[in-house]
């Protein structure tokens, strides 16, 4: 069993739709989450971190953490061309999340014009 | 501020042989991380450096794959001999410590093995 689970295939959302993102781990152990952002050819570059159960909001995004249901997920509202990406969820034992972070495999979501 | 520093970006290799990857973090940056990236797929953690020492390299396959960071800087990445299936982006990221800090990602080292 892979430790994050992304299994939602390409998203494809009209421009200032929201768009969805669903990710499930396995450790329990798991303290710290992480959403990043990967444009094709690029490397990954942090959006969102969340570290206890409930909504963090940061602009038009919106991450949201179940520990109970091992549930973490990311809204982005009023999605744009440029939230064209791979989003990568990740996961680490650690509180503060720096030590054996586990990635998930990443969904593509497709912001049409 | 300069980023995390990589080279090089691109390589095509025969399987079988060898490849060395280099990677320059952040400055002051006391962490640093190798990933494998394989199309389509998310990193995968390799190993995980706290300026000299080694804190994490239980997915290292270490009959091929090492890595050394030489006075807690630079590091370097080499596999011998490559196989097929190494192709992917190799991956280098740096933080300011271990913990509560943000991880910051090279451009990485694409690999193919032919």
């Amino acid at each position: 069993q892979k430790e994050v689970e992304q299994n939602s295939g390409p998203l494809s959302v009209p421009e200032g739709a929201i768009a969805s993102l669903n990710c499930t781990y396995s450790d329990r152990g798991s303290q710290s989450f992480f959403w990043y952002r990967q444009y094709s050819g690029k490397s990954p570059e942090l959006i969102m971190s969340i570290y206890s159960n409930g909504d963090k909001e940061d602009g038009r995004f919106t991450a949201q953490l179940n520990k109970a249901s091992q549930y973490v997920s990311l809204l982005i509202r009023d999605s744009q061309p440029s939230d064209s990406a791979t989003y990568l969820c990740a996961a680490s034992p650690s509180y503060y999340g720096n030590n054996r972070l586990a990635f998930g495999k990443g969904n593509q979501v497709v912001v049409i014009p | 501020e300069a980023g995390v520093a990589q080279s090089p970006r691109y390589k095509i290799i025969e399987k079988r042989q060898s490849v060395a990857f280099w990677c320059n973090p952040i400055s002051g940056h006391a962490t640093l991380y190798w990933y494998q990236q394989i199309l389509g797929q998310g990193p995968k953690l390799l190993i995980q450096f706290q300026n000299n020492g080694v804190v994490d390299d239980s997915q290292l396959p270490k009959d091929r794959f090492s890595a050394e960071r030489l006075k807690g800087v630079d590091s370097t990445l080499k596999i011998q001999p490559a196989k097929l299936e190494d192709s992917a982006v190799y991956l280098c990221a740096s933080s300011f410590r271990g913990l509560g800090n943000t991880i910051y990602f090279g451009e990485g080292s694409w690999l193919t093995v032919v």
